[in-house]
């Protein structure tokens, strides 16, 4: 079964506006961790926030914030005031803590298109 | 700015030669790195996790005398596609994690490889 879902393999976006990213999860671990990255043309792999499975608060970082909701293993990215620089490839990503292996699975991935 | 870094950004050969793509932590001992690889429009996949001062561990159906991967120091983890093919064109990708649990993952820049 596919560890991580992202259903949604484009999306656009107005400018200034929000827009959320979806992603589903599938674990049996009680220890976890999940992650999203922003790939622009370029390749490379920008970290933008990351959400602990015990963490009570939603975990938030300038524009990104991550809805977490453990119950429905769902971890969306909401992106606000979308700008022109955000228009990428956007993995959703997860990390089993008590399995010790410390590798990442990614999502097909999202390609966000901002429109002016 | 970058705390993994990978080298070379992107390197063309011709099949049967063999490429070395270095990932090294700048400002952090890795134990563990990882290596994937991303095919046009896919996903990221993981190819072995490449451990200091053993062995590295292959995902099924990697093969580990084609993929050859070294982690001489706690900084630098070596990938050498070996006798390339134009299959083996790809693009690749180094990341190690940083941060008390492993909380942060952070991947270098990628190497665009096309064998010809």
């Amino acid at each position: 079964a596919q560890k991580i879902t992202q259903t949604q393999p484009g999306m656009f976006v107005q400018e200034k506006e929000a827009v959320t990213l979806d992603c589903t999860y599938d674990t049996s671990d009680q220890s976890y961790g999940l992650f999203w990255y922003k790939q622009p043309s370029s390749g490379e792999m920008i970290f933008l926030i990351y959400q602990g499975s015990y963490d009570e608060q939603n975990a938030t970082e300038g524009r990104y914030s991550l809805n977490f909701q453990k119950a429905r293993k769902s971890a969306n990215l909401v992106i606000s005031a979308s700008q022109l620089g955000d228009s990428a490839m956007y993995f959703c990503a997860m990390r089993e803590r008590q399995t010790g292996a410390n590798n990442l699975f990614f999502g097909t991935g999202t390609r966000l298109t901002v429109i002016p | 700015g970058a705390v993994v870094s990978q080298h070379p950004s992107w390197v063309i050969c011709k099949s049967g030669t063999s490429v070395k793509i270095e990932c090294r932590s700048l400002d952090f001992q890795a134990t563990t790195m990882f290596w994937y690889r991303q095919f046009p429009k896919q996903s990221l996949m993981l190819m072995a996790t490449s451990n200091e001062g053993s062995k590295a561990t292959y995902e099924q159906g990697v093969e580990k005398d084609k993929f050859l991967i070294n982690h001489a120091s706690l900084t630098l983890s070596t990938l050498t596609v070996t006798s390339a093919h134009p299959e083996d064109s790809s693009f690749y990708i180094c990341s190690a994690n940083r941060g008390q649990g492993n909380t942060e993952a952070f991947f270098g820049q990628g190497t665009r490889l096309t064998v010809v």
